[in-house]
């Protein structure tokens, strides 16, 4: 079974500087995505960023990046200059590229905390 | 922009009770899929639906718990009796079926509390 571990519950960052978030997975597949998703205090999930396993390019969105290391199964997340909006849950998470039967599921690590400071 | 809704967004019981939640998930999504969410941790998955059918209900207590998307669009997922370990986030989620992105879009949630 697929499984994702995130390793820091908690994470600081001053406004304006870089943070990274680690995640690592495990899978015996060799097509997937893995995903980041933010979610904000009592608001929905969204996505930040998505990377398909097959791409060997790491994915850029604005202030988000990721370092894809598919041999090693890691998956960080760098946000540059960051912001007060950006303090929330942060959610790595995994899925099988095979939409049929339960490997659609995303299978979610157990978050990290990011916090923002003025 | 489409949106996944859910409702309601609260709901206090007491244990016992029977408690239900719907969804509509974002038009012409096939895939719906029911997570739970405890305080501090990641989303699990409950059940998984492909249109009308249950493609996934092995985490589901089947004892307490049933789900249903009966014409393929939007879905319940009820509880009866809830128990305090009930008390969490419950996530509806829906996607396309195609590898074009992988996403899945996220509704804002029903958080039960149990008493």
């Amino acid at each position: 079974a697929q499984t994702v571990t995130q390793s820091q519950p908690e994470m600081s960052v001053q406004e304006a500087e870089t943070v990274t978030l680690s995640c690592t997975y495990d899978t015996s597949e060799s097509d997937y995505y893995l995903f980041w998703y933010k979610q904000p205090p009592s608001r929905q999930m969204i996505l930040v960023i998505r990377q398909e396993a097959y791409k060997q390019q790491n994915a850029t969105e604005n202030r988000f990046s990721v370092n894809f290391q598919k041999a090693a199964k890691s998956f960080s997340l760098k946000i540059s200059d960051s912001q007060l909006g950006d303090a929330a849950m942060y959610f790595c998470a995994y899925r099988g590229g095979n939409y049929g039967g339960s490997q659609g599921n995303l299978i979610f690590g157990k978050g990290t905390k990011l916090s923002v400071k003025p | 922009e489409a949106e996944v809704a859910q409702s309601p967004r609260y709901k206090i019981t007491e244990k016992s009770q029977a408690v239900a939640f719907w969804c509509d998930p974002i038009s012409g999504h096939a895939t719906l899929y029911w997570y739970r969410q405890i305080l501090g941790q990641g989303p699990e998955l409950l059940v998984q639906f492909q249109d009308e059918s249950v493609v996934d209900d092995s985490q589901l207590p089947k004892d307490r718990f049933s789900a249903e998307r009966l014409k393929g669009v939007d879905s319940t997922l009820k509880i009866q009796p809830a128990e305090l370990g009930d008390s969490a986030m419950y996530l509806c989620a829906s996607g396309p079926f195609d590898r074009v992105t992988g996403e899945l879009f996220f509704g804002e949630g029903s958080r039960l509390t149990v008493l």
